[in-house]
């Protein structure tokens, strides 16, 4: 069966040190992965887009990887900050021009 | 720009009343989604509208209905609420072009959280 699992529901890391949070999945073969942010009681927020041709993509503090080999996506936060604290959610292409999203990871970035 | 609005904000409903939700963006943007979030399940697709007078279910269509007014608005309706529809909906848009080069890329409203008892 189709399934996308994110490293853990919950990430604890010390402020200035780099976050990488985990996304992996099986069954899919999406030409696109993105990442967003949801902070409680929003909606989530785009990051990132990275396609299947594109091994590593950047923006500012932010690093994603995709491995189509693996069927895994890393999202790399550096520097990291409490303000940095919240949820991540990653989405793949599914069918159509839809996207299917993780249950995410709750990133808290301690200071 | 406003972005993608919801309304309402809150709701309570008992088992088996109806409500439609409204959604609207101002971005002109041809997609737009209906999804529901659960704790631990993440977003899931309920349906969504490629453009304008066309409407497709998702993953998780059943007790509900949408309509794609115009380029601008999709409402969902719930015609006999059920607890098992408890959950926070959010309503994305998207576009479909290559400039800038984010295709795909969503844009989601503040969410309605909605309660049936």
């Amino acid at each position: 069966s189709q399934k996308i699992e994110q490293n853990s529901e919950a990430l604890n890391i010390q402020e200035g040190k780099t976050a990488t949070l985990t996304c992996n999945y099986t069954n899919y073969s999406p030409a696109y992965l993105q990442w967003y942010r949801q902070d409680p009681g929003r909606g989530p927020v785009f990051l990132l887009l990275i396609r299947e041709n594109e091994k590593e993509k950047r923006k500012e503090r932010l690093k994603v990887t995709f491995d189509t080999t693996l069927k895994q996506s890393l999202f790399h936060i550096t520097a990291s900050q409490p303000a940095d604290s919240a949820t991540y959610l990653c989405a793949l292409e599914g069918y159509g021009q839809n996207f299917v999203f993780g249950p995410g990871t709750r990133l808290s970035v301690l200071p | 720009n406003a972005g993608v609005t919801q309304t309402p904000k809150f709701q309570v409903l008992k088992t088996g009343q109806s409500m439609t939700l409204q959604c609207a963006q101002d971005m002109n943007h041809n997609s737009m989604y209906w999804y529901r979030q659960d704790p631990g399940m993440g977003l899931r697709l309920i349906y969504y509208s490629a453009s304008e007078g066309t409407t497709d279910k998702g993953e998780v269509p059943n007790g509900y209905n949408v309509s794609r007014l115009n380029k601008r608005e999709f409402s969902l309706r719930l015609e006999s609420a059920a607890p098992s529809q408890t959950s926070v909906y959010f309503c994305a848009s998207s576009v479909m072009g290559s400039s800038p080069p984010t295709p795909y890329e969503q844009y989601f409203g503040p969410g309605t959280r909605l309660t049936v008892t």
